[in-house]
């Protein structure tokens, strides 16, 4: 299958351990976040979002934080293991989820 | 349920030739959008639709890229002529209320 990430920041962590995958998106008036997984092959998985007045999210092993004072965002992984090994993605709206803007995306690797 | 389908999933032409993409959304699912996902990058959204209307086609390339949605429901991406640069993944997706977007797998374009 295709490979995805090729050239992308890259993130390695032992199997157990938790992950943090950062992100700084670009447009203040942003007011929609999403997270994506992307298998290499297959099109973007959708993981977790928030809307900008929240500023953390929980879902089954994820959790989403968002600094809207200095545009960041990061998806944190508990307990991480070999099937989260992927590109992820953050991707932003203005526009209540329409016109997304993805970023640049970071491969994590999880060693076994 | 059935998940957005693509079709080619590959497809290897030379440059100056013509090629069509064919993407089937979810049933039920009112918006569709095509991304172009450039090999160590993240999607862009090169054109939304609300039904068979465009909502947006500001990335879209109109002199060589062009789409359709005509009944509302399937849609094809048609680029012509073809350049080197238009390697990519071609992705399509759809949601129902704009806010989570399902994506397919994809077709793997490899102009030469």
């Amino acid at each position: 299958g295709e490979s995805v990430g090729l050239h992308l920041p890259t993130l390695s962590v032992q199997e157990g351990d938790n992950s943090i995958i950062n992100c700084a998106y670009s447009n203040s008036a942003s007011d929609y976040f999403i997270w994506y997984k992307q298998e290499s092959g297959k099109g973007p998985q959708f993981i977790i979002d928030i809307r900008s007045n929240m500023d953390k999210r929980q879902g089954q092993r994820v959790t989403v934080l968002l600094n809207k004072t200095v545009k960041h965002l990061s998806l944190q992984i508990a307990a991480t293991q070999p099937g989260d090994s992927a590109v992820y993605f953050c991707a932003e709206s203005y526009n209540a989820g329409n016109m997304l803007t993805f970023g640049g995306g970071t491969r994590l690797m999880v060693k076994p | 349920e059935a998940g957005v389908a693509q079709s080619p999933r590959y497809k290897i032409i030379e440059k100056r030739q013509s090629v069509a993409f064919w993407c089937n959304p979810i049933s039920g699912h009112a918006t569709l959008y095509w991304y172009q996902q450039i090999l160590g990058q993240g999607p862009k959204l090169l054109i939304q639709f609300q039904n068979n209307g465009v909502v947006d086609d500001s990335q879209l390339p109109k002199d060589r890229f062009s789409a359709e949605r005509l009944k509302g429901v399937d849609s094809t991406l048609k680029i012509q002529p073809a350049k080197l640069e238009d390697s990519a993944v071609y992705l399509c997706a759809s949601s129902r209320t704009g806010d989570e977007q399902y994506f397919g797998p994809g077709t793997r374009l490899t102009v030469t």
